[in-house]
């Protein structure tokens, strides 16, 4: 079945330094969403990429989808405190109608 | 998040004990999924429903049934409770295939 990898699964970074988490995909993606899950809480949507190629930015964070729509990344740019929690991302594919696969999501932590 | 309510937020449960964990949600949402987490494995799909009376197996169904009655309940069956079932359960719901997915706040099981 689909299988998506995310990388790295622990990331330390101190306060202002840039961190990007990356997400590969055994099968090619429909679409692919972004969730971050602050400590103790529930994954929340940040985005999603559909288009092969796409960039999209929010603020500090880009969001891209590879050519071949089976790889993606997150890069938050000058980190803050409140980056702090795990970001996964989840694929759909073409053949997986209602289905989503996560990745087992990486930790950031943020020292001040 | 409002529109996706979880019932009950903690539970403690001996091995063999029966329990329903309780979705609800008002945003009249076709799909609604049930996902477990676990410690460095991201969240794995139990079972989902694309509809009233439709539903179908995830990744991990094993030990759990589900129902689909109506549009804004799905109830997570736990047959008989095992150790290896303790973990926190998440359920979601999407307009349609490849749309954002809203997740309540979380069931924290713990089986004994």
């Amino acid at each position: 079945g689909q299988q998506v990898m995310q990388i790295p699964q622990y990331q330390h970074v101190q306060e202002g330094e840039d961190f990007t988490t990356y997400c590969n995909s055994s099968t090619t993606l429909s679409n692919i969403q972004w969730y971050k899950q602050r400590p103790g809480g529930h994954p929340v949507f940040l985005i999603q990429l559909v288009k092969s190629g796409e960039v999209k930015k929010q603020k500090r964070l880009t969001f891209q989808f590879g050519e071949a729509k089976k790889n993606s990344s997150l890069h938050i740019t000058a980190t803050q405190t409140t980056d702090v929690g795990t970001y996964f991302c989840a694929g759909h594919s073409g053949t997986s109608y209602g289905k989503l696969t996560f990745g087992q999501g990486t930790i950031l932590t943020v020292h001040p | 998040n409002a529109g996706v309510t979880q019932t009950p937020k903690f539970q403690v449960l001996k091995t063999g004990q029966s329990m329903t964990l309780q979705c609800a949600q008002d945003m009249n949402h076709e799909y609604m999924s049930w996902y477990r987490q676990d410690p460095g494995m991201g969240l794995r799909l139990i079972h989902y429903s694309v509809g009233a009376g439709i539903t179908d197996q995830g990744e991990v169904p094993n030990g759990y049934n589900v129902s689909r009655s109506t549009t804004e309940d799905f109830p997570l069956r736990l047959l008989s409770a095992a150790p290896s079932q303790t973990s926190v359960y998440f359920c979601a719901t999407e307009q349609g295939s490849g749309n954002t997915i809203y997740f309540g706040e979380g069931s924290w099981l713990t089986v004994v």
